[in-house]
C-alpha cells in the first residue's frame, strides 16, 4: 500500500468553482502535513502546510483528520492560474522521511 | 536568497557515460534527498541523507550513487546510466525539525539514449 494516495484526477472546472481534492495516508505516525503545488515542467513549491485546527490562506483552505487519516484542500473562486498539479505531502518524523502523494491535476476553464 | 541549485538542467548522454548531477543548497539544512519524477508513478526517492558522510538507499536507488562530503553539497552520480534512467531529476533539502518544510531544486531532465 502507498505511503500516501490521492485521486490522480484530472479535474477541469469553470473560472469561479470551488474544488476540493482528497488525500489518505497510511502511517500513523505520521507528522506534519503539506500541500505543494507543481506547474508542468517545473519543481514542486510549498502552497500551505497543513495545522491539525485546519487553516486557511486566502481562497485555500486545508483540512486534516488524524482520526480517519486524510488531509484535504478546498480552492473557492478557482482562477485560471490555479491549473497545476497539486500534491500532498507528509512528514514522518523517524528519519525525516517525506511521502508524496503522485499528484492531482487541475486545470480551470475560462 | 535560500535555494537549491542544480546542474545541469538538461543533458543528452549516451548509455554508459559517466555523469554526475551536482546539487548545492545555501540554508544550512542537515536533510537532502535526491527524487526522480515519471509520469505517472510521481516523486519516487533515490537516495537521502540526514548529514555529512551519512547516506541512504530511498526506494529507487539502483544504478545511483551518492555522496556528502559537505554539509551543502549532495551530487548524484550514475556510474553507468541506462536508458531507463530517462527521467526528471529533483534535489531537495529541509531541515529536521518538527513542520519542516523541504524545498526543491529546479530540477534535471536527463534524456540516456
Amino acid at each position: 500500500r502507498k505511503e500516501v494516495e490521492q485521486d490522480p484526477g484530472p479535474f477541469n472546472v469553470p473560472e469561479g468553482a470551488t474544488v476540493a481534492f482528497n488525500c489518505t495516508y497510511s502511517n500513523s505516525a505520521s507528522q506534519s502535513f503539506f500541500w505543494y503545488r507543481q506547474d508542468c515542467r517545473k519543481e514542486p513549491k510549498l502552497l500551505m502546510s497543513v495545522y491539525s485546527s485546519g487553516n486557511e490562506d486566502g481562497r485555500f483552505t486545508a483540512q486534516l483528520n488524524r482520526a480517519s487519516q486524510y488531509i484535504s484542500l478546498l480552492i473557492r473562486d478557482s482562477k485560471l492560474s490555479d491549473s497545476a498539479t497539486y500534491l500532498c505531502v507528509v512528514n514522518i518524523k523517524t528519519g525525516n522521511q517525506f511521502y508524496f502523494g503522485t499528484g492531482t491535476s487541475l486545470t480551470v476553464i475560462p | 536568497e535560500a535555494q537549491v541549485t542544480q546542474n545541469p538542467r538538461y543533458l543528452i548522454t549516451v548509455t554508459g557515460k559517466k555523469l554526475t548531477v551536482t546539487c548545492s543548497q545555501n540554508m544550512n539544512h542537515e536533510y537532502m534527498s535526491w527524487y526522480r519524477q515519471d509520469p505517472g508513478l510521481g516523486l519516487r526517492q533515490i537516495y537521502y541523507s540526514m548529514n555529512v558522510e551519512v547516506t541512504d538507499k530511498g526506494d529507487v536507488p539502483e544504478g545511483y550513487k551518492v555522496s556528502r562530503k559537505e554539509k551543502r553539497n549532495f551530487p548524484l552520480i550514475l556510474e553507468s546510466p541506462s536508458p531507463n534512467q530517462t527521467s526528471l531529476y529533483f534535489c531537495a533539502s529541509s531541515r529536521i525539525s518538527s513542520g519542516n518544510t523541504i524545498y526543491f531544486g529546479e530540477g534535471s531532465w536527463l534524456t540516456v539514449v
